[in-house]
């Protein structure tokens, strides 16, 4: 049973407008979540992270959202740029990190 | 220092053969993560060691698949014997903590034929 969802495999937005990415997850003891951008070819490199003891994290153009009650966090770019298509990864973690299958997003022009 | 190094990028093998992946975390991370990705189930830990003493292989899918680190700069990945639903991308990841910002390989693509 996965422990973190990224019910999206996908998303499509367009140049300029907003990316929400959405994740999910079951385990309550987790208190740390990150994201994580992968290209074709490339390892998934770190991108945002929040600890369990805050509701919101922005860093430039990404702001990761966590509402622990519903066990769901989001991650919004914006605006988004065509180098922004990538998949991206949503982690959580207690004493290891759990990956969540990825949603591919694509920036259009 | 170059990141962590994985190698061989792509590997091409047979069905009932041996293959070993191998691994050089970035120097004073005391965590090291052997992931695997696949279509169906993402990205997968398989094992992750602490200052080179393995703490969770829970997510090693058969006795087939064996990790070592024989010292802080150095990990193996093996599968023996390896089978067609072995074909994925597997990658090590190096962190300072087991729970933070973890940096990956390039990753090595395994194929069984």
């Amino acid at each position: 049973d996965q422990q973190v969802k990224q019910n999206s495999p996908s998303l499509s937005v367009q140049e300029g407008r907003i990316s929400i990415l959405n994740c999910d997850y079951t385990n309550s003891m987790f208190d740390y979540f990150l994201w994580y951008k992968k290209y074709p070819a490339e390892g998934p490199t770190f991108l945002i992270s929040i600890s369990s003891i805050k509701d919101k994290n922005e860093d430039g153009r990404f702001t990761v959202f966590l509402n622990k009650s519903a066990k769901h966090l989001s991650l919004h770019i914006v605006p988004s740029q065509p180098g922004d298509s990538a998949v991206y990864f949503c982690a959580a973690s207690d004493d290891k990190v759990i990956f969540g299958p990825g949603t591919s997003l694509s920036v259009i022009p | 220092d170059a990141g962590v190094i994985q190698s061989p990028r792509h590997e091409v093998t047979e069905m009932g053969q041996e293959v070993t992946l191998r691994c050089k975390p970035i120097s004073g991370h005391d965590y090291l993560f052997w992931y695997r990705q696949t279509m169906m189930r993402g990205l997968e830990l398989l094992i992750y060691f602490n200052n080179n003493v393995p703490i969770d292989d829970s997510g090693m899918p058969e006795d087939r698949f064996s990790a070592k680190m024989p010292n802080a700069s150095f990990s193996t990945l093996k599968i023996q014997p390896s089978e067609p639903r072995d074909s994925a991308v597997y990658f090590c990841a190096s962190s300072l903590g087991s729970n933070t910002e973890a940096f990956f390989g390039q990753g090595t693509r395994l194929t069984v034929v």
